[in-house]
């Protein structure tokens, strides 16, 4: 089974709105990471945000929050007011505490219109 | 603070040479992973050592791959002979040590590598 789902191939989201990039996963760790990343057409990947399994509140990093909803395993990316800089590929990501492997999902491609 | 080094950052090779790929971790970080992204396979781990020695290699595809770590900031990712099935963009990423779930990977900007 695959530990990471990102069941959204592409995405598009007009400037200055929000968007929600999905993401669920799958362990029987208690304790797990999940990160998510962004790769612009330039290539390299960067870290966005982390959320830890035992986390009481939702991640936030400016206009990144990620909606936690740990009974459904998801693990959602939220952009508020989207920017053209937001197109990019986004990755999300599990490492689970008895191991040192991050599983990568295969990615949503964001466009955003102006 | 510099980040993870890579080079080169764009590689051009004929079917059957031998490419080396090149890759400098964070200065302190104990692990250090080898990734490969195509179109068609997405991210792949190929292998991640712990402290220069080689932890899991299951994803390394054939024996014509094999990675090294010589020392703490140093690491090699040979492919020999190369195919053009190889072409793919190959990044590597290094993590501190410690293991608090909290450590995110930081990623190299990527070998670009194209076997014709």
């Amino acid at each position: 089974a695959q530990k990471i789902t990102q069941t959204q191939p592409g995405m598009f989201v007009q400037e200055k709105e929000a968007v929600t990039l999905d993401c669920t996963y799958d362990t029987s760790d208690p304790s797990y990471g999940l990160f998510w990343y962004k790769q612009p057409s330039s290539g390299e990947m960067i870290f966005l945000i982390y959320q830890g399994s035992y986390d009481q509140q939702n991640a936030t990093e400016g206009r990144y929050s990620l909606n936690f909803q740990k009974a459904r395993k998801s693990a959602n990316l939220v952009i508020s007011a989207s920017q053209l800089g937001d197109s990019a590929m986004y990755f999300c990501a599990m490492r689970e505490n008895t191991g040192n492997q991050f599983y990568f999902g295969t990615g949503t491609s964001l466009t955003v219109i102006p | 603070d510099a980040g993870v080094i890579q080079s080169p950052r764009h590689e051009v090779t004929e079917m059957g040479q031998e490419v080396t790929l090149r890759c400098k971790p964070i200065s302190g970080h104990d692990y250090l992973f080898w990734y490969r992204q195509t179109m068609m396979r997405g991210l792949e781990l190929l292998i991640y050592f712990n402290n220069n020695v080689p932890i899991d290699d299951s994803g390394m595809p054939e024996d014509r791959f094999s990675a090294k770590m010589p020392n703490a900031s140093f690491s090699t990712l040979k492919i020999q002979p190369s195919e053009p099935r190889d072409s793919a963009v190959y990044f590597c990423a290094s993590r501190p040590a410690g293991g608090l779930l909290t450590d995110t990977q930081y990623f190299g900007p990527g070998t670009r590598l194209t076997v014709l």
